[in-house]
């Protein structure tokens, strides 16, 4: 079955340290991952997504194949970035999103 | 409209009693998701629309809850009987790009079941 596992529950960081969050995910074909923030108060949206290979507000997350991963990072953390981060697995195919369980960032001052 | 509407924002129901949850994508999405978000347990699919094609409906945990959507695009939630551990926030979302993921979620319907 297809998961997406985000074993970090709670995340704390002090501001200007870098940040890695963990994904992992499980589907035996060619995946599309995601990620998604929802900032206090605010809606779920789109972070980014490794078919653009992009850099959005200092994140990057590259997709390995081989340990199944799909790890967001930062080199330096920013109080803003505080926030719930979701992982998510699209199928090839499928129309659904299957997401992790969340992590939450704290970022200290 | 400009985004993904819900309403209402926050529902407080008796266990037994009916919801329904409304949800309004954005204007020429046609997919539309309903995804259940509850503490500590991430955002679990619900059900999903594509177009005229059959529903997939095959994350509805029982047969109490049900969705229709109407002329292609507002969509209702139901559920029927609620018990308190229906008690989550009810989450909708569209896309307007086949396969690609990239959902505009709304602001969410908070239902409480006391």
């Amino acid at each position: 079955a297809q998961r997406v596992t985000q074993p970090e529950k709670l995340l704390s960081v002090f501001k200007g340290a870098p940040v890695e969050l963990k994904c992992n995910y499980s589907y035996s074909g060619s995946p599309e991952l995601f990620w998604y923030v929802q900032y206090s108060r605010q809606r779920l949206q789109l972070l980014l997504r490794h078919i653009s290979r992009e850099s959005i507000k200092g994140f990057t997350a590259d997709l390995n194949k081989g340990e199944t991963s799909f790890h967001l990072k930062k080199p330096f953390a920013q109080e803003e970035d505080s926030a719930m981060y979701y992982c998510a697995l699209s199928i090839q195919g499928a129309q659904k999103l299957v997401f992790g369980q969340g992590t939450r960032l704290t970022i200290n001052p | 409209g400009a985004g993904v509407s819900q309403s209402p924002s926050n529902k407080v129901t008796e266990k037994g009693k009916d919801v329904e949850l409304r949800c309004d994508p954005i204007s020429g999405h046609t997919a539309l998701y309903w995804y259940r978000q509850s503490l500590g347990q991430g955002l679990e699919f619900l059900i999903y629309f594509q177009g005229n094609s059959a529903p997939d409906k095959s994350g509805l945990p029982s047969d109490r809850f049900s969705a229709e959507r109407t002329g292609g695009s507002v969509s209702t939630l139901t559920i029927q009987r609620t018990q308190q551990e229906d008690s989550a926030v009810y989450l909708c979302a569209s896309s307007g790009t086949v396969g690609q993921g990239g959902y505009t979620f709304g602001s969410g319907t908070r239902l409480t079941v006391v």
